[in-house]
């Protein structure tokens, strides 16, 4: 069936570093966008990143421009997120999803479990 | 900050219907989704393009939308839709992804 399966979270010091991945099954991986979601405790959710297309379009939100890192193999069927610099607002719990896009929208259709990072000394 | 506004709470009899909204700027420009997310759970796709349901999703769920407002339709409330309620979008500048904070149902 079509799945997404984090994985990668964890207790983590601040300053060190995290790759979470996410492993996609049941449809065509090359075909998608693909975003990584968070959600802070007791806050709602944040879009953080996505790639897909083509040429591999890539986006990151502002709050995490310049730390975070998508990427994804294709021949793998995995999608990832590396986390540097660490710090403790980027305690949440990532999702990753599936986008369905067009001009006029960008939705996610099929969403992981979630993985949770704590970033804590 | 987000750029979509949603009302932290709202609440519905059993039964009734409840319309949760969504402002924004961009909403003029980009069509909302929305998710329904409860605790422990993933999140739901509900409705995207304003007003398309993905298969399974049952029809008491509707959207639509008004200029910079974006509004889901939940017809006759049942106990098991008490969650946490979501839209999104395109940014104004189409290129980055952004949602709302999020309106809380509680099903009386």
């Amino acid at each position: 069936q079509v799945q997404l399966v984090e994985s990668g979270g964890g207790l983590f010091k601040p300053g060190g570093s995290l790759r979470l991945s996410c492993a996609a099954s049941g449809f065509n991986f090359n075909d998608n966008y693909f975003s990584w979601i968070r959600q802070a405790p007791g806050k709602g959710l944040e879009w953080v990143s996505y790639i897909g297309g083509r040429t591999d379009t890539i986006a990151y939100a502002d709050s995490v421009k310049g730390r975070f890192t998508i990427s994804r193999d294709v021949a793998k069927n995995s999608l990832y997120l590396q986390v540097d610099s660490l710090r403790a607002e980027d305690t949440a719990v990532y999702y990753c999803a599936r986008g369905t896009t067009n001009y006029y929208y960008y939705a996610m259709d099929v969403w992981g479990q979630g993985t949770t990072v704590t970033v804590s000394s | 900050s987000s750029e979509l506004t949603q009302d932290p709470a709202v609440s519905v009899a059993l039964g009734q219907i409840v319309r949760i909204t969504c402002h924004g700027d961009s909403l003029r420009s980009f069509s909302a989704s929305w998710y329904q997310h409860k605790p422990g759970q993933a999140p739901v796709l509900l409705i995207y393009a304003h007003n398309s349901r993905p298969s399974g999703i049952p029809d008491r769920f509707s959207g639509s939308n008004s200029a910079n407002t974006a509004s889901l339709t939940i017809t006759g409330a049942q106990a098991e839709d008490e969650a946490d309620y979501y839209c999104n979008s395109r940014d104004s500048g189409g290129n980055l992804v952004v949602f709302g904070g999020g309106t809380k149902l509680t099903v009386l």
